[in-house]
């Protein structure tokens, strides 16, 4: 199974500035016929499911505000918010669909208010 | 609107099963398949299985394989996550998912499964 690595485990950051985001896949999750990251990310709040916010590791799934973003290629991505805004607390997770249908998430990053 | 409408909390006994209902609408059933996911206290979130919709094919997570079983009915547009010999550790909020191209891109508010003798 790919092993989905996430860090840091959680970050506090003020509001208004960036917080960033690592992943780490056991194997590159790029897939060289389409040339595709096959790399998602997850926003959960308390008491709601997870939504899609990123897919094919930085498609930006509608509705989503632009300052979110998604970057990285092979098996190292990043999730950055741009400006945090207080209702981005929240935790975060990075999933693949490389191995679809079996898929795999990162353990969480939990962003807070500093 | 498409949405996932999940079957109500469950208190279980170890070594009891749970059967958890997910009644998809507001699109067509058989296009999409549908994923399941819990968060146990954590927070990981895993996967449990997929099912494919229109041809009834399953796939499960090495981890459940054997315990867990996914149906559909496409009369009723309704998956079934059925999970047995439960034990403390199956405690959590299940999901179900709807898979859009390969991400799941609309949720279930979740089941809650507790455990407990």
């Amino acid at each position: 199974d790919i092993v989905m690595t996430q860090s840091p485990d959680s970050l506090a950051v003020s509001l208004g500035e960036r917080a960033t985001i690592n992943c780490k896949s056991s194997q590159s999750v790029l897939y060289s016929s389409d040339n595709n990251n096959y790399l998602a990310w997850y926003q959960h709040k308390p008491g709601q499911p997870p939504k899609l916010l990123i897919y094919w590791a930085s498609t930006r799934e509608s509705g989503v505000p632009d300052r979110f973003s998604g970057s990285g290629s092979g098996t190292e991505f990043t999730l950055t918010i741009s400006s945090l805004q207080a209702e981005d607390v929240a935790l975060y997770y990075c999933q693949q669909y490389y191995s679809t249908p079996l898929l795999t998430f990162g353990g969480g990053t939990k962003v807070e208010i500093k | 609107q498409v949405q996932l409408v999940q079957s109500g909390a469950e208190v279980k006994k170890p070594g009891a099963s749970v059967k958890v209902s997910c009644k998809a609408s507001g699109y067509t059933f058989t296009n999409h398949a549908i994923h399941w996911v819990r968060q146990a206290p954590g927070p990981r979130l895993e996967w449990l299985g997929w099912i494919n919709t229109g041809t009834g094919d399953t796939k499960y997570s090495r981890k459940f394989q054997g315990r867990v079983t996914i149906t559909g009915d496409t009369s009723a547009t309704t998956t079934y996550l059925e999970l047995n010999s439960l034990r403390s550790e199956d405690t959590a909020v299940y999901y179900c998912a709807r898979d859009r191209s390969l991400v799941l891109d609309v949720w279930g508010k979740g089941t809650t499964v507790t455990v407990s003798s």
